[in-house]
């Protein structure tokens, strides 16, 4: 089945210390997102590529960080974790970017910061 | 601005009760919208999505919704809910400024016996 794919599915790491969340999707979509959802929040664009232009939230920290190295990957990088990015990390794609077009969510990566 | 409000945080019904999740949106276009639901500790699921056309929409695992312009509403229903229906579900309008869904806080869904 297509899909898409979060790894790891828990992550917990040190005050300070980088930290890397991985997707990647079989449905050979043009367009990926991350999103970030606190404990119970809605979730909230971080940015998103479509194809390899990155596009960032105008109030994404600067501490987050994104590759898209091809098609099928896309990482999250957040170079100094701070208590307050404690979350769960949504992964989504679709086909194009643009309000009728479904996003296809992964099942998130929940991240704990000591 | 878009956005989106669930007026309901936390809704609990028995099992084989109808159920109604309310949704408003705030939206300068035709709005495209989009009910997800998320079971703890996982990723979110379309159940169904509106563009135009009928307004009254059908989904996945048995749920309708229907579109409202003049209340800006977008209801979800279902008829008879089931225990594995419990989860949060999420309301949400496309058309961000990058494209990006704008989500409601999500309303909780408790299902007593």
């Amino acid at each position: 089945d297509a899909m898409v794919i979060q790894n790891p599915r828990y992550q917990v790491t040190q005050f300070g210390k980088p930290v890397t969340l991985s997707c990647s999707q079989t449905l050979n979509h043009n367009v990926m997102y991350w999103y970030q959802q606190k404990s119970s929040q809605a979730p909230k664009l971080l940015f998103h590529y479509y194809d390899k232009d990155f596009n960032n939230e105008a109030d994404t920290p600067d501490n987050f960080q994104s590759r898209r190295p091809n098609t099928s990957f896309c990482f999250l990088d957040i170079r100094s974790p701070g208590l307050g990015d404690a979350a769960m990390y949504l992964c989504a794609t679709s086909l194009r970017p643009g309000g009728p077009e479904t996003q296809y969510f992964g099942p998130g990566t929940r991240l704990l910061v000591l | 601005a878009q956005s989106v409000t669930q007026p309901d945080i936390h809704i609990t019904v028995s099992e084989g009760a109808s159920l109604e999740l309310r949704c408003n949106y705030s939206y300068g276009a035709t709005p495209y919208l989009f009910w997800y639901v998320q079971s703890p500790g996982q990723g979110l699921q379309l159940l169904l999505k509106y563009f135009s056309g009928d307004t009254l929409v059908q989904g996945i695992k048995g749920f309708e919704a229907e579109f409202k312009r003049s209340q800006s509403s977008f209801n979800l229903r279902k008829p008879s809910v089931h225990w594995s229906d419990a989860a949060e579900y999420f309301c949400a309008v496309g058309g961000g400024s990058q494209g990006n869904l704008i989500f409601g806080k999500g309303t909780k869904l408790s299902v007593k016996p």
